[in-house]
């Protein structure tokens, strides 16, 4: 089955600075990978995703890089702001396979003002 | 996306008895899931709830102690029998499909705690 590893496992910037969240899967054969935000006391809300035939996609402040070769896809987050704080995982699947993720361990970032 | 109702939203519970965890969607969907989020973990499927039919339960998780109902295609229960304080966790409902989309989305969870 999938594996997924995400690092780090805690994150600390300061405002205004650049967050950046690496994940590795091991099967070739996944073909989609979504980022989710956890907030305290919530559920994970997708915050964005890239599919395999893609290698980078952007949302405003939030980016994703797909490497597919090294099995390595990265969350970007510029101009960090307090509100960013929160626990991030990243996911992996073969999408025809269905929908049962498999998430990281997932990432704590702190943004201090 | 979908609005995703869970009950109870908090609860704690003594050893030994067992609690059952409402999922209600505003809209129909394809696939119905149950995740388990141990304290400071990351999020772990139990199982695929199936309309009509019994539950697909991932290793490690079976039916007698987490039973599962889906009668339609916007409702769901997770029950977690005969609790212990390894049962306290967050317990999440997630739905796919149909009128949603692809992409999975989660309810707000529920956090049980077991004395």
């Amino acid at each position: 089955g999938e594996n997924v590893e995400q690092h780090p496992s805690t994150l600390s910037v300061q405002e205004g600075d650049s967050a950046v969240i690496k994940c590795t899967y091991s099967d070739s054969a996944s073909n989609y990978f979504p980022w989710y935000k956890q907030e305290l006391g919530k559920g994970p809300q997708l915050i964005i995703d890239i599919r395999s035939n893609v290698g980078e996609k952007k949302d405003q402040r939030i980016a994703v890089t797909l490497n597919k070769t090294a099995k390595h896809f990265s969350l970007h987050i510029t101009e960090t702001q307090p509100e960013d704080s929160a626990v991030y995982f990243c996911a992996a699947i073969l999408k025809a396979a269905g929908n049962k993720l498999t998430f990281g361990g997932g990432t704590r970032v702190l943004v201090k003002p | 996306s979908a609005v995703i109702s869970q009950k109870p939203s908090r609860d704690i519970c003594q050893r030994g008895t067992s609690l059952t965890i409402q999922c209600q969607v505003d809209s129909q969907v394809t696939m119905m899931f149950w995740y388990r989020q141990q304290p400071g973990q990351s999020l772990t499927l139990i199982a695929t709830a199936n309309q009509g039919s019994e539950a697909t339960y991932e290793s490690g998780f079976v039916i007698d102690k987490f039973p599962i109902s889906r009668p339609n295609l916007t409702f769901s229960t997770l029950t977690v029998s005969n609790m212990s304080p390894e049962d306290s966790s967050i317990y999440l409902c997630s739905v796919a499909g149909s009128s949603v989309g692809e992409e999975l989305f989660f309810g707000e969870g529920s956090r049980l705690t077991v004395l």
